[in-house]
């Protein structure tokens, strides 16, 4: 079946380095692909996302990267900070019998050192 | 903004009991699907609505049953609860089958004891 592959699992980064977060999909109906961020005991919230159509898209310290024909996308938060501390997901969306399917990668935790 | 809401935020259940998880979508929004997600695991989709009716069916169980109701709420009811039903419960709404839109809840966290 289809599935996102998410990596790292785990990242650790100082405050003001870049983090990248790198997912794989399986599904070539997949067209839009949203990244989250949860934070302890909160649902998942949308912070950016990017459409098959367009291969980069910024929103201030975040970037996603989409390479449409190796199935690979990538979120780059860059000057992180402490609050950027929470598990990122992935995920890939793509048609299905009439609706769409959110297909979630396993997270990765990120823990920004002060 | 309004969000999308849970209730309740916690709740405690024996074995084989029942539960009933409720989810408020954002106003205007037809569409209802819930997720579940075990300790350091994703979401993982369980079933959704539009407009009242199951849209798209993924991992869930036949002890859990939900539905949709008039004003466009839904209700997740699980019986004959077992430890490994654990787990945090989200439900996201969106305004029609899009692929983009999703709200998420703060979700329900269910502990089975």
């Amino acid at each position: 079946g289809e599935n996102v592959e998410q990596h790292p699992s785990t990242l650790s980064v100082q405050e003001g380095d870049s983090a990248v977060i790198k997912c794989t999909y399986s599904d070539s109906a997949s067209n839009y692909f949203p990244w989250y961020k949860q934070e302890l005991g909160k649902g998942p919230q949308l912070i950016i996302d990017i459409r098959s159509n367009v291969g980069e898209k910024k929103d201030q310290r975040i970037a996603v990267t989409l390479n449409k024909t190796a199935k690979h996308f990538s979120l780059h938060i860059t000057e992180t900070q402490p609050e950027d501390s929470a598990v990122y997901f992935c995920a890939a969306v793509g048609p299905t019998s009439g609706t769409y399917k959110y297909i979630f990668g396993t997270g990765t935790r990120l823990k920004v050192l002060a | 903004a309004a969000g999308v809401i849970q209730s309740p935020r916690h709740l405690i259940k024996e074995k084989r009991e029942t539960a009933t998880l409720k989810c408020y979508p954002i106003p205007r929004h037809d569409t209802v699907y819930w997720y579940q997600q075990g300790p350091g695991q994703d979401p993982q989709f369980l079933i959704s609505f539009y407009e009242k009716m199951q849209s798209d069916k993924g991992s869930i169980p036949d002890r859990f049953s939900a539905q949709q109701f008039s004003d466009y709420h839904s209700e997740l009811n699980m019986s004959s609860l077992e430890l490994g039903d654990s787990a945090l419960y989200f439900c996201a709404s969106s305004h029609g089958q899009v692929s983009s839109g999703y709200t998420f809840g703060s979700g329900t966290r269910l502990t089975v004891v």
